[in-house]
């Protein structure tokens, strides 16, 4: 079936360094990609997305690339913050119309040291 | 702006008390969901709402109802609560579709003692 693998945290960088996370997936047809953000003790918020292959989200400085030929949708950002420390979801919507077909990784938790 | 609202930030209840969770949407959104989260196990779907009175299932139901009797309200029930059901709630909602995302609510944290 349907589902997402994203890279085991914690992650821990300092101010201004690269981040990348990464995501790779398992679907049939053409899922949209998400990523989703969690920041201590509240929901989870949509980051950016992607609904087809080599198409960009981007939002906040992150950014990240539908690669339908690895799978992938790693998630980057070139110069992070203390601000950006939270929780990651890398997630996948499948192609049906109806009911529940979304998927999220395990989540890869982030934080920023100054 | 549009939002997911649930009715409680904090919740404490007792072992074997019934517990109401509600959850709110202004989106009108057709699909509703109900997830729990715990350290190290992620997210796990205890329920979700296509439609108003329906229901399905997810991964967890064992101990969990839901109503859905308006469009906008999607209520968790856990009808004798017990320890292992601490945790954070999550609601979110949904437009059918494979490219619609969800929009959660804050989360409610619930212990049960």
């Amino acid at each position: 079936g349907d589902s997402v693998t994203q890279m085991e945290g914690p992650v821990t960088l300092s101010e201004e360094a690269f981040l990348t996370i990464n995501c790779t997936y398992t679907a049939t047809g053409y899922p949209s990609l998400f990523w989703y953000v969690q920041y201590p003790g509240e929901g989870l918020q949509l980051l950016l997305k992607a609904t087809k292959a080599d198409d960009k989200g981007s939002n906040k400085g992150f950014e990240a690339t539908y690669r339908k030929e690895t799978t992938s949708f790693h998630l980057e950002k070139g110069s992070v913050q203390v601000s950006d420390s939270a929780v990651y979801f890398c997630a996948l919507s499948g192609p049906s119309n109806t009911g529940n077909q979304f998927y999220f990784g395990t989540g890869t938790s982030l934080t920023v040291i100054p | 702006d549009v939002k997911v609202t649930q009715s409680s930030r904090y919740l404490v209840k007792r072992t074997g008390e019934k517990v109401f969770l509600e959850c709110v949407q202004d989106m009108d959104h057709e699909n509703m969901f109900w997830y729990r989260q715990d350290p190290g196990l992620g997210l796990r779907l205890i329920y979700f709402s296509y439609d108003v009175k329906m229901k399905e299932k997810g991964d967890i139901p064992e101990g969990y109802s839901v109503s859905r009797e308006k469009k906008e309200r999607f209520s968790l029930i856990l009808e004798s609560a017990s320890t292992n059901q601490t945790s954070m709630y999550l609601c979110a909602s949904r437009l059918s579709g494979p490219r619609e995302g969800y929009t959660f609510g804050s989360g409610t944290r619930l212990t049960v003692v």
